[in-house]
């Protein structure tokens, strides 16, 4: 089945510097969607952006998608210790947009 | 609003035990999910709802069965669970194909 794969699986950073985690997924999709899940607790939506959008911003957060090299990129600004979560990116399928497929995901940990 | 509740939060069962995960949402989102968490992984996908009086399968639906109750409610059964469905479990819904999902805190099943 397809599936996003998130690169790289862990990432460390100081306080204050950008983050920027890839996402790379196998077949075309109607929409891409970016999660965060912090240790022990469920996931939080972050971002949607649907396979006719480039770029799509949320506060700290830049999203792009490039369907044609089936890639997406979430990026985190000015980053602060409570942005230490796991990040997942999830794709539909052209078959159905029911169904979200997600990816392995990025550790990333932010150092005070 | 209280979102998705799942319940109960913690399990421990016998191999060849069964039981029910139950999960509601208050939100009068269309479509329910359930997935599965395995440690250091993404989510799978196990069944899913597209609406009330439907259910389909995801990615990994063998030794499951599920009932959607009625709009609000979603539950998971393990007939006669396996030690290879120690797992975490998610619920989550939405508005329906190409929205967010709204995730429940989980529930943590062990069979010993």
């Amino acid at each position: 089945s397809q599936q996003g794969e998130e690169d790289p699986q862990a990432l460390s950073i100081q306080e204050g510097e950008n983050a920027t985690m890839n996402c790379s997924y196998k077949t075309s999709i109607n929409n891409l969607q970016w999660y965060r899940q912090n240790s022990g607790r469920g996931l939080v939506h972050l971002i949607l952006i649907r396979s006719n959008e480039r770029e799509k911003h949320s506060g700290r957060l830049r999203v792009t998608l490039d369907t044609s090299k089936k890639s997406s990129s979430l990026l985190i600004t000015a980053s602060r210790a409570a942005d230490t979560a796991s990040y997942f990116c999830a794709t539909d399928g052209m078959d159905s947009s029911y169904k979200l497929i997600f990816g392995s995901g990025t550790r990333l940990l932010v150092r005070p | 609003n209280a979102g998705v509740t799942q319940t109960p939060k913690f399990q421990v069962l016998k191999t060849g035990q069964s039981m029910t995960l139950q999960c509601a949402q208050d939100m009068n989102h269309n479509s329910m999910y359930w997935y599965r968490q395995d440690p250091g992984m993404g989510l799978r996908l196990i069944y899913y709802s597209a609406s009330e009086g439907t259910t389909d399968k995801g990615e990994v639906p063998n030794g499951y069965n599920v009932s959607r109750l009625n709009k609000r409610e979603f539950s998971l059964r393990l007939e006669s669970a396996a030690p290879s469905q120690t797992s975490v479990y998610f619920c989550a819904s939405s508005v329906g194909a190409g929205y967010g999902y709204t995730f429940g805190s989980g529930t943590r099943l062990t069979v010993v």
